[in-house]
C-alpha cells in the first residue's frame, strides 16, 4: 500500500524564520509528488515534482525531490503570518493521489 | 485557469434525508474527478474516483450505496449522500484532473469544499 509520511506534524515559528517541511513516500509506481497549501477551505496547488534534483521555486517557496531517497522538502523563507496553513504532500501512482497527514504551520508575528 | 467549483458550500439537513453535492471544472475538461472527505485536523481521505461515463471506483470501506457518484459529463460530477446520518457530517472536497493537453494530468485541482452538517 502506498504511504506518504510528513514531518513535523506541527510547527510554530516567528515571522521571518525559514522553515523546512519534510515528506517521505513509499510507492510502487511513482509518477509525481505534489505539494498543496490548505487554509480554511480546499487545498491550493503549490508544486508538482517529477524529476530528482530540480528545484521548483515560487516566490519564497521552493521544493525539491530526491527520488533515490524517496523524499521531498518544501522550504519557506522569510515566513509571514499568511503562510500559516496546513501543508499537504501527496504522491500520484496510477490514478490516485495519496496524501500525507499534513504539517500544520503557524507563523506568529 | 484550472478552477473547480462546488455547490453548495454549506448544507445542513435532517437525519434520513439525501444531499447532493456538485463539482464542476469551470475552464477545463476533467476525465477524472475525485471525492475526498476530511475530518477536523485530519488529512484528506479519498472516498472514490469518478470517471466520466463509467462507474466510480470506491475506496475500501466506503459504501457505494450510501455515497452515490455520477460523472455525467467532462465538467460535472455529483456526490449524493443518501439517508444521511450525523456521523456523515464532514467536509467533502472534490478535485478534478484534466485531459491531456490541458492542465497537467497528474495535478489535481480542488474545489472549495462542502461542509455537511446532519442534525
Amino acid at each position: 500500500e502506498d504511504k506518504v509520511v510528513q514531518s513535523p506534524l506541527s510547527l510554530v515559528v516567528h515571522e521571518g524564520d525559514t522553515v523546512t517541511l519534510n515528506c517521505s513516500y513509499e510507492v510502487t509506481n511513482f509518477r509525481s509528488l505534489l505539494w498543496y497549501k490548505q487554509e480554511k477551505k480546499a487545498p491550493t496547488f503549490l508544486f508538482m515534482l517529477t524529476s530528482s534534483g530540480i528545484e521548483k521555486k515560487s516566490g519564497r517557496l521552493s521544493s525539491i525531490l530526491d527520488k533515490k531517497e524517496l523524499f521531498s522538502i518544501l522550504n519557506i523563507t522569510a515566513t509571514q503570518t499568511g503562510d500559516s496553513a496546513v501543508y499537504l504532500c501527496g504522491e500520484t501512482s496510477g490514478s490516485r493521489l495519496t496524501f500525507g497527514e499534513g504539517t500544520q504551520l503557524t507563523v506568529n508575528p | 485557469g484550472a478552477v473547480v467549483s462546488q455547490h453548495p458550500s454549506r448544507v445542513i439537513c435532517k437525519s434520513g434525508t439525501s444531499v447532493k453535492i456538485e463539482c464542476r471544472s469551470l475552464d477545463f475538461q476533467a476525465t477524472t474527478m475525485f471525492w475526498y472527505r476530511q475530518f477536523p485536523k485530519k488529512s484528506l481521505m479519498l472516498m472514490a474516483t469518478s470517471n466520466e461515463g463509467s462507474k466510480a471506483t470506491y475506496e475500501q470501506g466506503v459504501e457505494k450505496d450510501k455515497f452515490l457518484i455520477n460523472h455525467a459529463s467532462l465538467t460535472l460530477s455529483t456526490l449524493t449522500v443518501t439517508s444521511a446520518h450525523p456521523e456523515d457530517s464532514s467536509f467533502y472536497i472534490c478535485s478534478a484532473r484534466g485531459l491531456a493537453g490541458g492542465p497537467s494530468t497528474d495535478t489535481q485541482y480542488f474545489g472549495p469544499g462542502t461542509r455537511l452538517t446532519v442534525l
